[in-house]
């Protein structure tokens, strides 16, 4: 089945610096991917749609400018947190749809982000 | 706007008991309801989808547009059944989906 990856799984860093995560669909093209967050015992949270070759679809209230989306290629998505804070701190999973059922969403085993 | 509700947080039953878990959804159209399935320290994956009809490891769930419900059912609850359940809706194509907050599954051997 496809297959999605995300790297790093956790990564700890200090307050104000930023962080890289990288989705990436493995065994599929894909050009739709999601960015969800997940707080602590709580549901998936829908922060943004990211569309390769075009700008991402931010949700209301996800601040554009300190959850960078870029989705260079068919098969990368990354999200940078800028300047992270404390409050940042949450898992965050993407999906991508392709693979075998094209509208399938392949989900990533998420990245857990600790902010110092 | 649409609203995925799982009532229950948690549900513990004894193994071979029948199982059911809840879903109720608010929308305009027709969605597609989907169930995921994570497993401890797994990632989500697709349990099924309304539209498929099918039954994955013994589970079905039933559309009921007039309840706008979309439970989801197992005769007899195994111990490996024991994980977090999340009802899921969207539009068809390739829109996000919408998640409800999960409902933790634990069977009792």
């Amino acid at each position: 089945g496809a297959v999605v990856s995300q790297h790093p799984s956790w990564v700890i860093c200090k307050s104000g610096t930023s962080v890289k995560i990288e989705c990436r669909s493995l065994d599929f093209q894909a050009t739709t991917m999601f960015w969800y967050r997940q707080f602590p015992k709580k549901s998936l949270m829908l922060m943004a749609t990211s569309n390769e070759g075009s700008k991402a679809t931010y949700e209301q209230g996800v601040e554009k400018d300190k959850f960078l989306i870029n989705h260079a290629s068919l098969t990368l998505s990354t999200l940078t947190v800028t300047s992270a804070h404390p409050e940042d701190s949450s898992f965050y999973i993407c999906s991508a749809i392709g693979g075998g059922a094209k509208d399938t969403q392949y989900f990533g085993p998420g990245t857990r982000l600790t902010v110092l | 706007a649409q609203r995925v509700t799982q009532p229950e947080k948690l549900l513990s039953v004894f193994k071979g008991a029948p199982v059911e878990l809840k879903c109720n959804y608010s929308y305009s159209g027709s969605p597609e309801l989907f169930w995921y399935v994570q497993y401890s320290r797994q990632r989500l994956q697709l349990l099924l989808r309304h539209i498929s009809r099918e039954s994955i490891k013994g589970f079905t769930a039933d559309l009921n547009k007039g309840e706008t419900s979309f439970h989801l059912k197992k005769p007899f609850a195994q111990e490996e059944d024991s994980a977090m359940y999340y009802c899921a809706i969207r539009n068809s194509g390739n829109t996000p989906l919408v998640f409800g907050k999960g409902t933790r599954l634990s069977v009792i051997a």
